[in-house]
């Protein structure tokens, strides 16, 4: 059974501090990784994918992958009140005929 | 707004009703999903679409009965619905079943009385 595991928080920063978010998974041979944001009661939004080992930034946000470790994270600079959300890790193996599979989450707080 | 568009965006219904859940889409996706999900928890994968065939049925109940009558539409048929099935429905596409991301609608709230 392939599964990807969060730390389901709430995990509560002040304003202005970075925001890290962890994800580890089972399938070794994942290739594609999945951060997304979701507010209470609305959809799930594409915040960064990553495919390759390292850092990849866009914006405020910096994903990190370590196939090795069979780990992924999202850091969130400079945290706002507006970052407040639930933060879903998703990955999908090898094969196009793979599912994704989603984390259970992490509530993130952004303390004004 | 995404670029995936489902309607309605709420659905009250019975438990002997039958309606019909819709999504569309227009980014060129040949890759279409439909989610369940229920409150403080992932979504859970029902269905997947590819190349307007259905690809995955994941054990789904026969009362959810999806439909793909083209490459822009998808559309879930309710029916019989049991009070456990209230959730948020949400359907999502991608370019193919490769490694692109899945964009998500903004789903429909359904309750079941």
């Amino acid at each position: 059974q392939k599964e990807v595991e969060q730390n389901s928080g709430p995990l509560s920063v002040p304003e202005g501090a970075i925001a890290s978010l962890n994800c580890t998974y089972s399938d070794r041979v994942s290739q594609s990784f999945f951060w997304y944001r979701q507010y209470s009661g609305k959809s799930p939004e594409l915040i960064m994918s990553i495919y390759s080992n390292g850092d990849k930034e866009d914006g405020r946000f910096t994903a990190q992958l370590n196939k090795a470790s069979q780990y992924v994270s999202l850091l969130i600079r400079d945290s706002q009140p507006s970052d407040s959300a639930t933060y879903l890790c998703a990955v999908k193996g090898e094969t196009s005929y793979d599912k994704v599979i989603f984390g259970p989450g992490t509530s993130l707080s952004v303390i004004p | 707004d995404t670029e995936v568009t489902q309607t309605p965006k709420h659905l009250v219904m019975g438990m002997t009703n039958k309606k019909s859940l819709k999504c569309e889409q227009h980014m060129g996706h040949r890759a279409m999903y439909w989610y369940k999900q229920k409150a403080k928890k992932p979504p859970e994968l029902m269905f997947v679409y590819s190349y307007e065939k259905l690809s995955i049925n994941e054990s789904v109940p026969s009362r959810f009965s999806p439909e793909c009558p083209n490459s822009s539409l998808l559309n879930l048929h309710l029916h019989a619905l049991q009070p456990e099935d209230s959730a948020l429905y949400l359907c999502a596409s991608s370019h193919d079943r490769g490694h692109q991301p899945q964009h998500f609608g903004d789903g429909t709230r359904l309750s079941i009385l």
